[in-house]
C-alpha cells in the first residue's frame, strides 16, 4: 500500500479558511469511511482532530471540519488562528486490516 | 482519563532488537473499550503506523515491518510492548503509543504517549 497523498504545505491568513486534501485509492480513502487527521506541533505528540471522515473528538474546536468525496478527503480549517500553525496527517484503514499515513502537509499562518 | 508512557532504550545497536513499553494509566489494558497501536517518526519525516492491536488479541502490523515487529500485552503490569528485531539505522525514530476505541474510533487513535526517541547506532 502507498502512502497516501497531500500537499506539502499550505497556507492562509488569520481568519481566513484552509482546505488539506488527502488523495488515495479505492482500496483505503474511497473504501471505508475511517479517514482520520491528526495535527502535530513541532516536538510534540500527534492530536486526533478528525475521525471517521469528519467526527470531531471533544475538545476539538469546529473550526476544524472533515469531508470525503470519491478517493479524497479534505480537512477544512476555518476562522485560522496562529495556534493551527502546524503538521497535519491524514490516515485511512485500508484492506487487510492497515492504517496508511499521509506524507504530512505543513500549515503556515501567515 | 486514559493515559500513556513510553519507556525503553534510547539507544540499540545494528542487528539488535529494539524492545519498547508503554504503561497505561487511568484504565486496564485488559478492557474491550480499547485498542494499542505504535506509531513511529524518523528525525525530520512524518508519522508512520508500525501496527496495532485489538481486545480479541488480533494484531496488526505494516506490511513493511511485518516480518521484523510484534505486539504484546502485560496484563500483569498494565503495558503492552513493541518489539522490532534486526534493527538498522532506518529505524531510529521516535516511537510514540497510542490507543483508541469506542471513545472515538477503531482505527485512529485520541490518546498518545509523550514519545521516545530510539536512535540505532553502534
Amino acid at each position: 500500500q502507498s502512502a497516501l497523498t497531500q500537499p506539502p504545505s499550505a497556507s492562509g491568513s488569520p481568519g481566513q479558511s484552509v482546505t488539506i486534501s488527502c488523495t488515495g485509492t479505492s482500496s483505503d480513502v474511497g473504501g471505508y469511511n475511517y479517514v482520520s487527521w491528526y495535527q502535530q506541533h513541532p516536538g510534540k505528540a500527534p492530536k486526533l482532530m478528525i475521525y471517521e471522515v469528519s467526527k470531531r473528538p471533544s475538545g476539538v474546536p469546529d473550526r476544524f471540519s472533515g469531508s470525503k468525496s470519491a478517493n479524497t478527503a479534505s480537512l477544512t480549517v476555518s476562522g485560522l488562528q496562529a495556534e493551527d500553525e502546524a503538521d497535519y496527517y491524514c490516515t485511512s484503514y485500508a484492506d487487510s486490516n492497515i492504517v496508511i499515513f499521509g506524507g504530512g502537509t505543513k500549515l503556515t499562518v501567515l | 482519563q486514559l493515559q500513556l508512557q513510553e519507556s525503553g532504550p534510547g539507544l540499540v545497536k545494528p542487528s539488535e532488537t529494539l524492545s519498547l513499553s508503554c504503561t497505561v494509566s487511568g484504565g486496564s489494558i485488559s478492557s474491550s473499550r480499547y485498542y494499542w497501536g505504535w506509531i513511529r517518526q524518523p528525525p525530520g519525516k512524518g508519522l508512520e503506523w508500525v501496527g496495532s492491536m485489538y481486545y480479541s488479541g488480533s494484531t496488526y502490523y505494516n506490511p513493511s515491518l511485518k516480518s521484523r515487529v510484534s505486539i504484546s500485552v502485560d496484563t500483569s503490569k498494565n503495558q503492552f510492548s513493541l518489539k522490532v528485531t534486526s534493527v538498522t539505522a532506518t529505524d531510529t525514530a521516535v516511537y510514540y503509543c497510542g490507543s483508541g476505541g469506542d471513545s472515538s474510533s477503531w482505527y485512529a487513535m485520541d490518546v498518545w504517549g509523550q514519545g521516545t526517541t530510539v536512535t540505532v547506532s553502534s
